[in-house]
Order: structure tokens, then sequence, then C-alpha cells
């Protein structure tokens, strides 16, 4: 069975571009979690999609956002990028049927903003 | 709010040896879950076990255990005979069992406690 995967796995912005990043979770999976990791900061939830619709939010500005697609995908957006935005941004899937209480994660989407 | 502690910042331990790594917790929650995820380097973050609140049994899987203290909100990770590719950080992390509310469904995590086993 694949597991969570994430794409690019790297990806260089300019302060005030745009970063998409992406993530497919494991097949039967309907929900969809980001988590930022920042040095200094930890392991902080973003975003949890289930079924198409946002469940839940972490404290981020708005300008983090993202959505999920009918095959469960999803993509998480970051607009006006700043320095402070480079981190391992995480995606994890989970079953519909286990509620939120195991979380796979992938690889990771490590952004560096300059 | 949730909180969770990791007091150890690093630790070491030499292969075959026991080693348990501390996390402490801060809820007003009667109904939650407590994990302790491993994140090898440059690696993908893996859940190593999980605890009900109200189960009153220790989890364990394999090598790992759990050292449960409801009321002294402490949830404490054993990793018996220790082997290189147990080298990894630990982190321990929160969530809220009940459906509903800013908390459900998000993970909060500790600092982590990186862990390096020695040959």
């Amino acid at each position: 069975e694949a597991g969570v995967t994430q794409s690019p796995t790297h990806l260089i912005k300019t302060r005030g571009q745009q970063a998409t990043l992406r993530c497919s979770p494991i097949s039967g999976h309907t929900s969809v979690y980001w988590y930022q990791q920042a040095l200094g900061l930890g392991l902080q939830f973003l975003l949890w999609y289930d079924e198409g619709e946002e469940r839940n939010r972490g404290n981020f500005p708005p300008r983090f956002s993202g959505r999920q697609f009918p095959n469960y995908s999803s993509e998480l957006n970051v607009n006006a990028l700043e320095l402070e935005d480079s981190a391992l941004y995480l995606c994890a899937s989970s079953y519909r049927d286990r509620g939120p209480f195991e979380q796979y994660f992938g690889p990771g989407t490590r952004l560096t903003v300059t | 709010a949730q909180t969770v502690t990791q007091s150890q910042p690093e630790m070491s331990v030499q292969e075959a040896e026991t080693v348990t790594l501390s996390c402490t917790y801060d809820t007003s929650e009667s109904n939650y879950y407590l994990f302790w995820y491993k994140q090898p380097p440059s690696r993908q973050m893996i859940l190593v076990i999980r605890q009900e609140a109200y189960k009153q049994q220790n989890a364990t899987e394999n090598r790992f255990s759990v050292n449960f203290q409801k009321a002294a909100k402490s949830f404490s990770l054993k990793i018996s005979d220790s082997q290189l590719g147990d080298t990894a950080m630990y982190f321990c992390a929160f969530m809220k069992g009940e459906a509903g509310g800013t908390s459900y469904g998000k993970l909060t995590f500790g600092q982590g406690t990186i862990l390096t086993v020695h040959p």
C-alpha cells in the first residue's frame, strides 16, 4: 500500500510570491491534515480537510489556505510569502471511519523563502 | 488549550539498553488520546504508539511501551532493547477525543526529544 505522498520535495520561493504544495493521501483515506514544522516553533496544526470540506483550522493567517479535491488529494496554498514561512510542511491522512485519531504522515515539502 | 511538554531535548542510549522518554501534558478535557511519533533523520514521521485516556491499561507495541499516569498528566515512552534504527526525534502529542470545538482533529505536539542510539 502506497503511503502519503507530497510534492514537490523542495520548493524555493521569493518573499511575496505564492507557493502551492500538494498531497495525495493513502488510498481509501478521506481526511487530509496539514502541519507546519518550523525551526524553533515545532510542529503546528494548519488545516484539516474531510470530504472536500474544511473541518478545522489552526492559528494561522488567512494567506494560508487550501482545498481538497474529489479524489481526496489536497493543495496547500501560501500567499504573500514571508521569510518566516520557511519550514517543512507535513501532510497526513486518515480513514474517516477511524476519525482523526490515526494520522499517517507524508515525507513533507521543504519550503524555503528567500 | 492543551499543552504538551517534553523536558528532555536530547537523550542517548547504548544499543540493547532501555531508555525512557518523558512527556507531560495539560488539559481540561476528560476524553483524549495521547501519541508518540518517531521522525527519523530525513524520513517521514511514524506513529509509534497510541493511548486512549479512558483505558487504564498502558499501551504496548513490541519493544515500545508507555507509562500513562492520568492523574499526574504524564505519558512516558519506554524503548526496550534499543536498536540503531531507533535513532530519531520523538514527539509526544495530544488530541481531544470528542468531536466539535477548535481542537478536534488537531494534534498538539511537544517540542521533541532527539534520541541517539550508540553501537
